[in-house]
């Protein structure tokens, strides 16, 4: 069976400094890896997709940026946080089937406080 | 663009009917998702229709589409209090795998 796995549970960082969110898929392969944002109000903003390894789609321009360097591996990364990075960050896989119904599958979320 | 609309809050009594409604922009869309947020973790997918459809139903779920008015919504029968919790509506666009979701509408149950 498939799993996602999604670390840390909770972080909170201090303002200017990196951040590396870590999600990976077992179970599956060549799936289509998402990161969204979650924050108070504003629904769940489709941050990052990606279809395949170094391939990555950006949807909103801001100082954060995704790599993925293996098939199940995604990684949500930031050079200097800003306060406003503060939300809760789900990770999603769904499978990559032309003309499949793309149910995501959510990780467990990282709730991150920028101080 | 792609944009997704959502009340922000619903609240009904237990035993009462529920109706959550979704309104989206991007008529390229081939299906439309409803999914369900626990406090505190990820969201699980409760159900889908396509895009020509008009109309689901599973279980206590019934879910209308009208495609001229791009609006959604999901009917939950018999409300309980294991119901609450936040509901995203979501489009995923023709030819691509983006998948957009809703502002959320969190739904209390009360007694």
């Amino acid at each position: 069976s498939q799993t996602i796995h999604q670390w840390p549970a909770t972080l909170v960082q201090p303002v200017g400094s990196p951040l590396s969110l870590e999600c990976t898929v077992e179970g599956t392969s060549n799936p289509n890896l998402y990161w969204y944002r979650q924050a108070a109000g504003r629904g769940l903003q489709l941050l990052f997709y990606s279809v395949g390894i170094g391939q990555i789609s950006s949807e909103v321009p801001q100082n954060l940026s995704a790599s993925r360097p293996q098939d199940r591996q995604f990684i949500l990364s930031s050079k200097k946080l800003l306060l406003s990075d503060s939300g809760f960050y789900l990770c999603a896989w769904s499978d990559h089937r032309p003309g499949a119904t793309t149910e995501a599958f959510f990780g467990q979320g990282t709730r991150l406080t920028v101080v | 663009g792609e944009d997704v609309e959502q009340s922000l809050f619903l609240s009904v009594r237990e035993g009462d009917s529920s109706v959550i409604n979704c309104t989206y922009t991007d008529s390229s869309s081939t299906y439309l998702y409803w999914y369900k947020q626990e406090p505190g973790a990820g969201l699980q997918l409760l159900t889908y229709i396509f895009s020509n459809m008009d109309m689901k139903q599973d279980q206590r779920l019934t879910v209308l589409l009208n495609k001229k008015d791009k609006h959604l919504s999901l009917r939950i029968a018999d409300t309980q209090t294991g119901d609450s919790a936040i509901y995203f509506c979501a489009e995923s666009i023709r030819n691509t795998d983006k998948l957009i979701f809703g502002t959320g509408t969190r739904l209390q149950v009360f007694p």
